[in-house]
């Protein structure tokens, strides 16, 4: 068992660029997260999908930030024009079903735009 | 909107000697509270969960829970070095799905 996978570990973009960063959730696991993590504001739900359906996007910046989960392997988390404030560690977890199951987190991407 | 509350923010203690973290939602339907540990460059791990009043041992890590005041703490004893880590507490309501609402934090280190 490999883990949740997460690619890339590091991007730096300029300001008003794209990002796109990828999940892969434990085989089997039908709930996918995702976290950012920033001194400031600590760690933050962003979205969640159960079964590759959007459940909760409550945390996502509405303007800019983008979720999907096109099959049941993998999530992106999609940033147009990127700021300087989205510098962030991204965390993708996911767990067995919803509802009081462990969620297992991967190692994280950490964006920085400059 | 719900919010957890940790403290202390950061706590020394020495090898051997016992910690104690404390955390409080302000959400009166929370169902789980769940304890993560952090290593400096590392992912959040889940160490323990707790859903009912009482108290949860695995190891040197024991759990308390009081639903009533939505209070949850984590008990390191015979504390290591290695234990030296950010401790997250989370909070999660099933009818608002299963997202986790986390705590700022407690850094723990552990003098040798």
């Amino acid at each position: 068992n490999a883990g949740v996978i997460q690619t890339p570990r590091h991007k730096v973009t300029g300001k008003g660029q794209e990002a796109t960063l990828w999940c892969e959730p434990i085989s089997g696991h039908s709930a996918v997260f995702w976290y950012r993590q920033t001194i400031v504001q600590g760690l933050e739900f962003l979205t969640y999908f159960r079964n590759q359906a959007p459940i909760d996007d409550s945390g996502m910046p509405k303007e800019r930030f983008s979720a999907q989960m096109p099959n049941q392997s993998h999530s992106t988390l999609k940033i147009q024009s990127t700021q300087p404030q989205d510098s962030a560690v991204y965390l993708c977890a996911s767990s067995l079903d919803w509802g009081g199951y462990e969620q297992y987190f991967g190692p994280g991407t950490r964006l920085t735009v400059l | 909107q719900q919010k957890v509350q940790q403290s202390p923010e950061s706590l020394i203690v020495p090898e051997g000697g016992m910690a104690s973290l404390n955390c409080t939602s302000s959400d009166r339907n929370v169902d789980y509270f769940w304890w993560y540990r952090q290593h400096s460059g590392k992912s959040p791990k889940m160490l323990m969960s707790i859903f009912s009043n009482g108290e949860k041992e695995e190891g040197r890590f024991t759990v308390h829970l009081n639903k009533a005041s939505l209070h949850t703490s984590l008990h390191i004893r015979d504390s290591q070095p290695s234990d030296s880590a950010l401790y997250l507490c989370a909070a999660s309501n099933n009818n608002a799905g299963a997202k986790l609402t986390f705590g700022g934090g407690t850094r723990l280190t552990v003098r040798p």
